[in-house]
């Protein structure tokens, strides 16, 4: 059974508005989280974290927010820029960092 | 600094045969994984190492075995591959829990 999952396989935004990516998980057990971005044949590359001892992260336009009552977390994008287009995951881990659970992914298009 | 490298990039194999994919990082990092990515799929991990000379079991481990003899390099083997393991395969590694990830191979068993 999938333990982290994203329920949107594709979002559509036009250039400059907000875009919102969520991420639901079921194991109360995870304590990291992240987001990945990936391009068509290369791998993923590291976006953002955040730990369960916080609730919101910042790093420039991204920002991600973590709801660990309703086991959820989104990543924004402020303002959304054309070359964000690419396909995102989230990911979550126990605080050993040994195994790392992906979501599907969501396709994401920034119309310009 | 190369990052995580991935050799090779494409192969194609028939049933039966075997394989090992190589996955190697420059950053000294302890942490080091292999995924298998499969279409509408997230990333699934295949096994994982918390250090040199350590393997674990991911969540999808059968069909496969890896080693880990030098802290650099981690390896995939398939000892007889089946269609079912067609897949793009990735390879990362991680310090502190940011996984840096390679290009991957895309490998197609017919």
């Amino acid at each position: 059974d999938q333990q982290v999952k994203q329920n949107s396989p594709s979002l559509s935004v036009q250039e400059g508005r907000i875009s919102i990516l969520n991420c639901d998980y079921t194991n109360s057990m995870f304590d990291y989280f992240l987001w990945y971005k990936k391009y068509p044949a290369e791998g993923p590359t590291f976006l953002i974290s955040i730990s369960s001892i916080k609730d919101k992260n910042e790093d420039g336009r991204f920002t991600v927010f973590l709801n660990k009552s309703a086991k959820h977390l989104s990543l924004h994008i402020v303002p959304s820029q054309p070359g964000d287009s690419a396909v995102y995951f989230c990911a979550a881990s126990e605080y050993n960092f040994n195994k790392f659970y992906f979501g599907s992914g969501t396709k994401l298009n920034v119309k310009p | 600094n190369a990052g995580v490298t991935q050799t090779p990039k494409f192969r194609v194999l028939k049933t039966g045969q075997s394989m090992t994919l190589l996955c190697a990082q420059d950053m000294n990092h302890e942490y080091m994984y292999w995924y298998r990515q499969d279409p509408g799929m997230g990333l699934r991990l295949i096994h994982y190492s918390v250090g040199e000379g350590t393997t674990a079991k991911g969540e999808v481990p059968d069909g496969y075995n890896v080693s880990r003899l030098k802290k650099q390099n981690f390896l995939l083997g398939l000892e007889s591959a089946a269609p079912s393991q067609t897949s793009v395969y990735f390879c990362a590694s991680s310090q502190n829990g940011e996984q840096y990830f390679g290009p991957g191979t895309r490998l197609t068993v017919t």
